[in-house]
């Protein structure tokens, strides 16, 4: 029979273009956030993180935006390479201080040549 | 550092058999997860871990399935007896918890273990 698995939402960009990948939380308590990718393979890979007391952070070509009032993260990832093509996850911690990390289903970004 | 390492790489078992997936965590942190991720239900955590306790097993699927940190460098997860349905890619992730702040730090993965079971 047919499987059924998640539908990742995906995005397809040229390579050299910026793309924007976002992420809604449910729980407003979250005081963490965490955009992870991981690539065929491997194991999730830290990429940037924020804190809730901050609404954007910077790192090298790739951005972080968190808008509380609607509870919605980015990651933007500035002229885009080969390399970037992987799937990217974000992830919150739902406790001030407590350490449990909940990931969201994950984008796959596709960088077209 | 080696990062966190996690052995086996791939595991392949007859149901019934039971299966220990293994942990070390990078020197100096003191929070460890298991995760697993499946194409059906994507990244699950499982269980995770502060200085040495379980703090949330809520994510365990059923009493097959145990945990443990016999010391703060190390951890095991046990399936016993284990199903097809099982079959999975575990992942371990280490994080270090800020104590007596709100601080958080990031957890860093292992590259899994890909459990099947036949």
């Amino acid at each position: 029979g047919e499987s059924v698995g998640l539908h990742l939402p995906t995005l397809s960009v040229q390579e050299g273009d910026n793309s924007i990948i976002n992420c809604a939380y449910s729980n407003s308590a979250s005081d963490y956030f965490i955009w992870y990718k991981q690539e065929s393979g491997k194991g999730p890979q830290f990429i940037i993180d924020i804190r809730s007391n901050m609404d954007k952070r910077q790192g090298q070509r790739v951005t972080v935006l968190l808008n509380k009032t609607v509870k919605h993260l980015s990651l933007q990832i500035a002229a885009t390479q080969p390399g970037d093509s992987a799937v990217y996850f974000c992830a919150e911690t739902g406790i001030q201080g407590a350490q449990k990390l909940v990931f969201g289903q994950g984008t796959r970004l596709t960088i077209n040549p | 550092d080696a990062g966190v390492i996690q052995s086996p790489r791939h595991e392949v078992t007859e149901m019934g058999q039971e299966v220990t997936l293994r942990c070390k965590l990078i020197s100096g942190h003191n929070s460890l997860f298991w995760y697993r991720q499946t194409m059906m239900r994507g990244l699950e955590l499982l269980i995770y871990f502060n200085n040495n306790v379980p703090i949330d097993d809520s994510g365990m699927p059923e009493d097959r399935f145990s945990a443990k940190m016999p010391n703060a460098s190390f951890s095991t997860l046990k399936i016993q007896p284990s199903e097809p349905r099982d079959s999975a890619v575990y992942f371990c992730a280490s994080s270090r918890a800020l104590t007596g702040t709100t601080g958080n730090t990031e957890a860093f993965f292992g590259q899994g273990t890909r459990l099947t079971v036949v």
